[in-house]
């Protein structure tokens, strides 16, 4: 099946930085989606993005689905920005079940 | 427009019982998801149905494991018996349509000791 590989693991940073999230995916897809897990374990929408630029608010996301990777930036960080963030994605071919990947877990210092 | 909602929140059973989940997907999507995540691993699709059609359950792990939507409304998700590696946080998720954007619900955090 398809993988999909987060980078970094872990990023801790002081609020009010910048930072980039990515996403390796081995195989085409026609679904991709980033997660924000809260402190209560529930995953927030941020986008549904299977080919290009999305931006909301202090978040943006690129995917470029022919090199495989999406991309989730977040300025200016805030403390409430912290938890897990997921990339999942659907190959089609039938199956529309979301394979995630394992999270990077992002710590805002204040 | 309400979200995703899942019941209970919380279930801690024994090992040999049996829980129900239920899942009322967003008015209107077709399409129902259950996924699951144990033992801290990844996210992990189980099944998928299209109105009350079971459309795919390639990630059904075992029998033990039912899933239903009758009348294509709301779904429930049956462990009987449980085992210890059943805890987790079970997780529901509706599209309008398939291979588009899937909202989650809350999860239910099931335990069995």
């Amino acid at each position: 099946g398809i993988q999909v590989e987060q980078s970094p693991p872990d990023l801790i940073l002081q609020e009010g930085a910048n930072s980039t999230l990515r996403c390796n995916f081995s195989d085409s897809v026609n679904n991709l989606q980033w997660f924000h897990q809260n402190p209560w374990g529930q995953l927030i929408n941020l986008f549904y993005i299977p080919s290009g630029t999305k931006q909301n608010g202090r978040l943006s996301a690129t995917t470029v689905a022919t090199e495989r990777y999406s991309l989730l930036y977040i300025s200016s960080s805030q403390t409430t920005d912290s938890g897990v963030y997921f990339c999942a994605v659907v190959t089609g071919g039938g199956a529309d079940g979301l394979t995630f990947g394992k999270g990077t877990h992002l710590i805002i210092q204040p | 427009e309400a979200g995703v909602t899942q019941f209970p929140s919380h279930s801690v059973i024994e090992k040999g019982q049996t829980v129900t989940l239920r899942c009322d997907p967003i008015s209107g999507h077709d399409n129902l998801y259950w996924y699951r995540r144990v033992m801290g691993k990844e996210i992990k699709f189980l099944l998928h149905f299209v109105k009350e059609s079971k459309q795919d359950e390639s990630g059904m792990p075992n029998n033990r494991f039912l899933a239903e939507r009758t009348g294509g409304t709301y779904s429930t998700l049956k462990v009987q018996p449980a085992e210890l590696e059943d805890s987790g946080v079970y997780f529901c998720a509706s599209s309008r349509d398939r291979a588009y954007e899937q909202y989650f619900g809350p999860g239910t955090r099931l335990t069995v000791t």
